[in-house]
């Protein structure tokens, strides 16, 4: 089945620069990646998806990149503000059938310092 | 339109006896997944259902757990003879349908968490 491995698990930035968290996937079949933010005690938020047609997908101050030769994702946060802390899941799934259950990384706990 | 519906938002059991959740999904979605969360770790899939259709239960202990999603009403994750490690958050998604057969977002509920005494 397919693994998601994420990078880093904990990461601290000052407010205003710039976040970047990695995710590897192990199946080469999977060809949709979404973003989760987690705040604490609350529900996973979908943030951004890409699908595997596309290399690299913007929402105002959030990115995503997607390399399918190397099977990495990652999402990039610029101009980050104290709201940005929470924390982020990537996930990975196929297509079609019984395939589009989600496989999610560990999860990477961002803290913006003010 | 209401968002994924997840009720109760905690539940607390003692050990044996049986715990219920419930999923109302999103208006219009006809795909219910229910995953896991243990303390500081990730989702973990445990069943994908369809209207009267389990689709994928391989994330599911195959004991003491069981799910559905009948025609009418809300999809229920029932867990039987409850034991301190069914301690979790279960959360339950929803997406649509659609005929490209396309993944499609899968929108969460605020989940339920459940505490074995």
């Amino acid at each position: 089945g397919e693994n998601v491995e994420q990078h880093p698990s904990t990461l601290s930035v000052q407010e205003g620069d710039s976040a970047v968290i990695k995710c590897t996937y192990s199946d080469s079949a999977s060809n949709y990646f979404p973003w989760y933010k987690q705040e604490l005690g609350k529900r996973p938020q979908l943030i951004i998806d890409i699908r595997s047609n596309v290399g690299e997908k913007k929402d105002q101050r959030i990115a995503v990149t997607l390399n399918k030769t190397a099977k990495h994702f990652s999402l990039h946060i610029t101009e980050t503000q104290p709201e940005d802390s929470a924390v982020y899941f990537c996930a990975a799934s196929r297509r079609g059938g019984s395939n589009y259950k989600l496989t999610f990384g560990k999860g990477t706990l961002l803290t913006v310092n003010p | 339109n209401a968002g994924v519906m997840q009720n109760p938002r905690h539940l607390v059991r003692r050990r044996g006896q049986e715990a219920r959740l419930r999923c109302s999904p999103m208006k219009g979605h006809s795909h219910v997944y229910w995953y896991r969360q243990l303390p500081e770790e990730g989702l973990k899939f445990m069943v994908y259902l369809q209207k009267e259709n389990i689709i994928d239960e391989s994330g599911m202990p195959k004991e003491r757990f069981s799910a559905e999603f009948p025609k009418e009403g809300p999809s229920i994750l029932r867990i039987q003879q409850v034991v301190r490690g069914d301690s979790a958050a279960y959360f339950c998604a929803s997406s649509p349908f659609l005929r490209t057969g396309n993944n499609q977002p899968q929108h969460f509920g605020d989940g339920t968490r459940l505490s074995i005494l």
